[in-house]
């Protein structure tokens, strides 16, 4: 069965400094997601991306935050300038339009570890 | 704005028992709802999800959800738990004009054998 892959599983950073993390959505999907998680919080909405442009965001989806589709397979998510707050588990997800639409499939996660 | 409450933080049962995880949502439009598991270790695994129909779904692994409207609630339920559903277990919600997932904070189940 085909799933969402992300990585890597484990991005240790100093603050400040900019960390990619990467997701290889399900291929036939045209939806994709990130959301995270901060130790011992919901699971929270970060953005969404469909037809190469952000279709949503969250108000902590701020100027420090990016996200591409830079080669039709993979989705990035960049943050430019990390701080202590930001680290949290990182899940990217992806959805297929058409057939069972409203099914979101998540990959294991990124955790960040901002220092 | 929407939110999703799971009231219990934190479950410990004895394999056999039954299993009842209370999720509501505040939102009163139509929503879609799931049920989505996470094993230790592991990434978020939908459990089951309701669109419109039959307000009794079934899941994979024995698992059941029943929507009532009138009470804004989608508890999930498992007559005989084992061991292996030991996970972390989080309800959320969609709504017609967004895609976004809504999700409750999780409950955490423990069944020890």
């Amino acid at each position: 069965e085909p799933e969402v892959t992300q990585t890597p599983s484990h991005q240790v950073t100093q603050m400040g400094q900019e960390v990619i993390l990467r997701c290889v959505p399900i291929s036939n999907h045209l939806y994709f997601y990130w959301y995270r998680q901060i130790l011992g919080q919901k699971v929270e909405f970060l953005v969404s991306f469909y037809n190469n442009e952000i279709s949503e965001k969250s108000e902590i989806f701020d100027d420090q935050f990016s996200v591409e589709r830079p080669d039709g397979s993979n989705f990035t998510l960049k943050i430019r300038s990390t701080k202590l707050e930001d680290s949290a588990m990182y899940f990217c997800a992806s959805r297929q339009r058409g057939g069972d639409t409203d099914t979101q499939y998540f990959g294991p996660g990124t955790r960040l570890t901002v220092l | 704005a929407q939110s999703v409450s799971q009231h219990n933080h934190h479950v410990i049962l004895s394999e056999a028992a039954s299993l009842e995880l209370g999720c509501n949502y505040s939102y009163g439009g139509t929503v879609n709802l799931f049920w989505y598991v996470q094993y230790p270790g592991q990434h978020l695994q939908l459990l089951l999800k309701y669109f419109s129909g039959d307000p009794l779904v079934k899941g994979i692994k024995g698992f059941e959800a029943e929507f009532i409207k009138s009470k804004f609630s989608f508890n999930l339920r498992k007559p005989s738990v084992q061991w292996s559903d030991t996970a972390e277990y989080f309800c959320a919600v969609t709504s017609y004009n967004t895609d976004k997932l809504i999700f409750g904070t999780g409950t955490r189940l423990q069944v020890f054998p």
